[in-house]
């Protein structure tokens, strides 16, 4: 089974408006963390946002905030007033806790996003 | 700061040739990994480091691909007799503690390995 899913291969935007990114995740692990990427087509991962799973409040870095649902096991990325430097693809990622004894992250295929001017 | 740097950014090889790629991580963390990207996919773990310990290589794929960290910063990420498939991004990320909260990881560029 997947672990993260990313149900939008592209999407486009108009430049100025907002944009949400979907991103569902499963895991049995109480304790995870969620955490959202950028890679802009030079191919460096860039870090934009991170959400605990026992954190109360939904997290938000400037532009960018996070749509967390737990009962849902979604963590969609919201970006408001699109600019055209956000056109890249975005990776939805998990962590998973102590239990699993796990380091990594497990990534999600992508989203494509284009800002249109 | 330095941000994590790898080498080379490009490789082409010869099917059946070895090849080394080097990960600078950022100074003074703890946590190195490595990850290796298939053309539009999401980057796939490959192994994890903490100092100079191998402490997870559930990801490589092959007995071919062998990776360490013998002074617990500079990693290589060492593939023998390439072949086709391994044709990726190889991309390293380093974070500062073994554990704790966020322990978010911060990539390098990649490395993009073509195998002829």
């Amino acid at each position: 089974a997947q672990k993260i899913t990313q149900t939008q291969p592209g999407m486009f935007v108009q430049e100025k408006e907002a944009v949400t990114l979907d991103c569902t995740y499963d895991t049995s692990d109480p304790s995870y963390g969620l955490f959202w990427y950028k890679q802009p087509s030079s191919g460096e991962m860039i870090f934009l946002i991170y959400q605990g799973s026992y954190d109360q409040q939904n997290a938000t870095e400037g532009r960018y905030s996070l749509n967390f649902q737990k009962a849902r096991k979604s963590a969609n990325l919201v970006i408001s007033a699109s600019q055209l430097g956000d056109s890249a693809m975005y990776f939805c990622a998990m962590r998973e806790g102590r239990n699993t004894g796990r380091r990594a992250l497990t990534f999600g295929s992508g989203t494509r996003l284009q800002v249109q001017p | 700061g330095a941000g994590v740097s790898q080498s080379p950014r490009y490789k082409v090889a010869k099917r059946g040739q070895d090849v080394a790629l080097r990960c600078d991580p950022i100074s003074g963390h703890v946590s190195l990994f490595w990850y290796q990207q298939a053309l539009g996919q999401g980057p796939e773990f490959l192994t994890y480091f903490q100092n100079e310990a191998q402490l997870d290589k559930s990801g490589l794929p092959s007995d071919r691909f062998f990776a360490e960290r013998p002074e617990g910063s500079v990693s290589t990420l060492k593939i023998q007799r390439t072949q086709q498939e391994d044709s990726a991004v190889y991309l390293c990320a380093s974070s500062l503690v073994p554990w704790g909260g966020q322990e978010t990881q911060y990539f390098g560029p990649g490395t993009r390995l073509l195998v002829l």
